[in-house]
Parts: C-alpha cells; structure tokens; sequence
C-alpha cells in the first residue's frame, strides 16, 4: 500500500509569482485536505477535496485555490505569492470526508518566498 | 470556533522517563482526537486515533486518553528514549473532517 506522496519537496520562489503543489492519495482514499503549517505553528486547514468538489474551506484567500483529479491525487494553487506563504504545505488522505475518520500525511513542500 | 492547546509547549526529560503530555479542546462536539508526532522539517506521523465514543488508545509504550465533555486529551509516554525526540501535535476532527491542531509539545530526551 502506497502511502500520501507530495512533490516537490522544496520550492523557492519570488514575491508576486504563483505555485503548484500536488499530492497523491493513499490508495482506496477519496478524500485530500491541505494544511498550512508555519514554523513553529501547528498546521492550518486550507480546504479540502471530496470526490473532485472542494467540501470546506478554511480562512484562506481565494488566490489558495485547488483541484482533485479522478484518481484522487491533488493539486494546491497559490497566486500571486506573498513573503507570509512560506511553510510548510501538508496534504493529507482519508477514505471519506464524514468526521472521525483518520488522516494520514504525507512529508510535505517546504515553500519559501523570497 | 475550536481552539487546541497543548501544554507545554517545551519539555526535557532524561532518558527512561515516563511524561505526559496535555492537550486542551474548547468545543467537545468532535468527531475525534489525533495524535501525531512530527520530526523537523518533516511530515506528521500518526501515532494514536480516538473516537469521541472511546476513553483511551494504547500503542506500545504510549497510551493516549480522551474526556470529552472536560475538552482534554492526554498522551503518556512510558520510559522514554532519545529517539522520542521530535514535537508532538493533537488534533481534533469536526464532522467535515477538517482538523484542528495545538501548536505542539517539543520534547527532548537526553541520553
């Protein structure tokens, strides 16, 4: 069984430019959240996927935007960078979206802006 | 809206120690309490999942235990090793699985 994968490991980018992180689902999971975490911070809820439809957002921007793919894998876009949104960026799987099912995480992207 | 508090935010113990570490919740309409353990710059590790019906999981040398309606988790640790070093984060679930988390206890264990 394959568990949560992300790419890239590492991203550095200018002020002002715009990213693109993805994650791959653990096998049987239909269900991708994504999590902000700053340094020294427990992780941030940013949204999260549900059979290719965005099930609940946290209080991010509209330019943090997303996509799940019909494999379940998943993509996390951020617009127009600021120096605020370098953390690290966690994904995480689960088989459905109801409450007190467990999440795994993958290693994350550890994104700076400069 | 939920707020997660874990206390303290730095401990350091010598080896073979038994710890507790606490963890605070401020709504108990959750779903369920996650305890992960997170080395640097790296992913989170699951270690302990509670439903809201449970009181306590065990797993090896840790059990974790859950009282709901006073809004706190604890996670004991049994005769700690340099290799439990890392920071420890809880999480509670809401009914849309979204997660919310403390900001974590940094533990180190000295040899």
């Amino acid at each position: 069984e394959t568990g949560v994968t992300q790419s890239p490991t590492h991203l550095i980018k200018t002020r002002g430019q715009q990213v693109t992180l993805r994650c791959s689902s653990q096998s049987g999971h239909n269900t991708v959240s994504w999590y902000q975490q700053a340094l020294g911070q427990g992780p941030q809820f940013i949204f999260q996927y549900y059979r290719e439809e965005e099930n609940g957002r946290g209080n991010f921007p509209p330019r943090f935007s997303g996509l799940q793919f019909p494999n379940y894998s998943s993509e996390l876009n951020v617009n127009a960078l600021e120096l605020d949104d370098s953390a690290l960026y966690l994904c995480a799987s689960s088989t459905t979206s109801g409450g007190g099912n467990e999440q795994f995480f993958g290693p994350g992207t550890r994104l700076t802006v400069l | 809206k939920q707020e997660v508090t874990q206390i303290p935010a730095a401990l350091s113990v010598p080896e073979g120690e038994n710890l507790v570490l606490n963890c605070s919740f401020t709504d108990s309409a959750i779903y369920n309490l996650q305890w992960f353990r997170q080395d640097p710059g790296k992913g989170l590790t699951s270690l302990l999942l509670i439903q809201s019906s449970q009181r306590e999981q065990t797993s090896g040398r840790l059990n974790a235990s859950l009282d709901k309606s006073s809004g706190r988790s604890t996670l004991y640790i049994a005769a700690s090793q340099p290799g439990d070093s890392a920071t420890y984060l809880c999480a509670v679930s809401d009914n849309f699985n979204k997660f919310y988390f403390g900001s974590g206890t940094k533990l180190n264990v000295k040899p």
